[in-house]
């Protein structure tokens, strides 16, 4: 079974703080995304990376960045936290085929106070 | 432009009812079609898919979901529901691995 772990379930943070939020994969899927969710909005594509040190904008990437060193890793940045980004953060995976599906991880919930 | 739409914010049904979840998309090429089901707490499990072929598809957990091109639509349904079928329920669209659009989800609650 694919796996994707979200390091942090919960994280309770202060305006202006910097954030980091990991996510690791161990089915070596090439493209990694990282989502927002927020009630009644669904889904929103923050950034995705589709290799190693490559990076693409989503539909909502600002005040955000991320990080891919290594193929099973995919970081997001928020480097200055503000209380908008308070929301529930999900990371995915899905392998380079023709018909990829999505592969999530159980999320981090990101409190900013 | 791409979007799925969810009319159903909230749903409630009795156990042991028929489910039907609506979902619309708009798409400019033969669309990739999901559901999925995320319980509270919890990242999104697949559900179904449909990329070709038979145009109603089985999924996990006694779901299917039947795929209507004249309609433009994909909705999700189920002949007898559990209370463990409690949870959000999220269509997505996409042609590709890179770029999905998820509707707004719809709320499943059960009445015991």
């Amino acid at each position: 079974d694919v796996k994707v772990t979200q390091s942090s379930r919960y994280l309770v943070k202060r305006t202006g703080e910097k954030v980091f939020l990991e996510c690791v994969q161990d089915m070596d899927h090439e493209n990694m995304f990282w989502y927002r969710q927020d009630p009644g909005l669904g889904l929103r594509l923050i950034y995705f990376s589709y290799d190693v040190k490559m990076k693409e904008k989503g539909d909502i990437p600002e005040g955000y960045s991320v990080s891919r060193e290594k193929k099973e890793r995919f970081s997001l940045i928020l480097e200055s936290a503000s209380t908008n980004q308070t929301s529930m953060y999900l990371c995915a995976t899905a392998p380079t085929s023709a018909a990829g599906e999505l592969f999530f991880g159980e999320g981090s919930r990101l409190t900013v106070l | 432009a791409q979007s799925v739409t969810q009319p159903d914010i909230h749903i409630t049904v009795s156990e042991g009812a028929s489910l039907e979840l609506r979902c619309n998309y708009s798409y400019g090429a033969t669309p990739y079609l999901f559901w999925y089901v995320q319980s509270p707490g919890q990242g999104l499990q697949l559900l179904l898919k449909y990329f070709s072929g038979d145009t109603l598809v089985q999924g996990i957990k006694g779901f299917e979901a039947e795929f209507k091109r004249s309609q433009s639509s994909f909705n999700l349904r189920k002949p007898s529901v559990h209370w463990s079928d409690a949870a959000e329920y999220f269509c997505a669209v996409g042609n590709n691995f890179n770029k999905f659009y998820f509707g707004s989800g719809t709320k499943l609650n059960v009445k015991p």
